[in-house]
């Protein structure tokens, strides 16, 4: 079973703040990275579907890096929303599987 | 509106005893795939189907059974045989691989 961690596993802030986290997973056998944001109540939400190294792409307020010679990826919120608070999971595809991480749950105060 | 459809949201069943848990798509998406969450941890894929009528384990399949008749339908069994069937089970479907999975809104299953 391949290890796909993110961190923080929780994250607090303030209306307006920026933030980013993290997604680590294996450098070799790489074929995707995807992003989901999942609301509570909700279904989860394709945010992005990440295949080059180097790879930026942005969302709105959301943009995600990638790099897969070193295995990680960070996820970036500018401008933090209340509507933005969720937990975030990232997903290394490797063949025809899909493995998630532990997701970061992030909660933003007005 | 298409979408993935996954019913009931919430079950309850005895221990002991088989429970079959649906998903259907209308999507016209190939592949189909079911999750399982269990508190603090990351879903975990139980089964998959690239096409209809072939189906592949993923890494907790122990226990699970399923089947694809039908490009829209994908339902998984949870059989007497996992031995801890309480969890959060997410179906999701996949139009290719340019583009995320889309998951239904999931099925709360408690053994009791």
């Amino acid at each position: 079973i391949l290890n796909v961690e993110q961190s923080p596993q929780s994250l607090h802030v303030q209306e307006g703040d920026s933030t980013n986290f993290t997604c680590s997973f294996p450098s070799s056998n790489f074929y995707a990275l995807h992003w989901y944001r999942w609301e509570t109540a909700k279904s989860p939400e394709a945010l992005f579907v990440m295949t080059l190294n180097g790879d930026e792409k942005k969302k709105g307020r959301i943009s995600a890096t990638l790099n897969t010679k070193e295995g990680y990826s960070y996820l970036y919120i500018k401008g933090s929303q209340p509507e933005d608070s969720a937990t975030y999971l990232c997903a290394f595809k490797t063949g025809n599987m899909l493995t998630f991480g532990g997701g970061t749950r992030l909660m933003v105060k007005p | 509106d298409g979408g993935i459809t996954q019913s009931p949201k919430y079950l309850f069943r005895k221990e002991g005893q088989n429970v079959t848990l649906s998903c259907e798509q209308n999507l016209n998406h190939d592949a189909m795939y079911w999750y399982r969450q269990d508190p603090g941890q990351g879903l975990r894929l139980i089964y998959y189907s690239q096409i209809v009528n072939d189906f592949q384990k993923g890494d907790i399949a122990e226990g699970y059974s399923v089947s694809r008749e039908k490009k829209e339908s994908f339902p998984l069994t949870v059989t007497s045989a996992q031995k801890n069937p309480t969890a959060f089970y997410l179906c999701a479907s996949r139009l290719d691989r340019r583009y995320g999975y889309t998951f239904g809104s999931g099925t709360r299953l408690t053994v009791v």
